[in-house]
């Protein structure tokens, strides 16, 4: 079955303190990762493609297959980061991709 | 740059009435998404379309309908609305086919409440 899984609800941090939202997924094949960012009131907006293997407001991410791991990271957190965060898969459906996502992490950078 | 466009924003009904939500895809994309995201969960697929056909099925009641017009917006119908109807319906837009890879770009969302 094709899940993913974000073990954190709200991850709680100081300004300037490094940051790991955790990702983990479960597919058969070779999965597509993102990372979407939904800021307060705002539309869900793409992050990170682990295709891209791109640094984007300092964050990024790596693909483990072995771990079937896709860590978004920041070495120093800014009061702006705090959002609501989501990893998600890309599942094959014909002509189109349709996302899984996980539940979702809360980034709360404290000043 | 345009992005997409989805009304209405705000949409309240009561018990089994019906709700018509449309979604304007970013030009030149030929694929659209709905996801529902309830209170506090995380956004779930219902169906997709490309080229103006149905291209993939999620969790979408039968009491739903959609479909994709000629100039790619898309339109989703809902009928003997339930409470448990009320969330936030996003949709998103991207090219398919081959270039179905390409990430997806989500609009606003219409937030819709059932009274």
């Amino acid at each position: 079955a094709q899940r993913v899984t974000q073990p954190e609800k709200l991850l709680s941090v100081f300004k300037g303190a490094p940051v790991e939202l955790k990702c983990n997924y479960s597919y058969s094949g070779s999965p597509e990762l993102f990372w979407y960012v939904q800021y307060s009131r705002q539309r869900l907006q793409l992050l990170l493609r682990h295709i891209s293997r791109e640094s984007i407001k300092g964050f990024t991410a790596d693909l483990n297959k072995g771990e079937t791991s896709f860590h978004l990271k920041k070495p120093f957190a800014q009061e702006e980061d705090s959002a609501m965060y989501y990893c998600a898969l890309s599942g094959r459906g014909g002509a189109t991709n349709k996302l899984i996502f996980g539940t979702g992490t809360l980034l709360a950078v404290q000043p | 740059a345009a992005g997409v466009i989805q009304s209405p924003r705000h949409l309240i009904k009561e018990k089994r009435e019906t709700a018509t939500l449309k979604c304007y895809p970013i030009p030149r994309h030929d694929t659209v998404y709905w996801y529902q995201q309830g209170p506090g969960q995380d956004p779930q697929f219902l169906i997709s379309f490309y080229e103006k056909m149905q291209s993939d099925k999620g969790s979408i009641p039968d009491r739903f309908s959609a479909q994709q017009f000629s100039d790619y917006h898309s339109e989703l119908n809902m009928s003997s609305l339930e409470l448990g109807d009320s969330a936030l319906y996003f949709c998103a837009s991207s090219l398919g086919g081959s270039a179905r890879n390409q990430p997806q770009h989500f609009g606003d969302g219409t937030r819709l409440s059932i009274l």
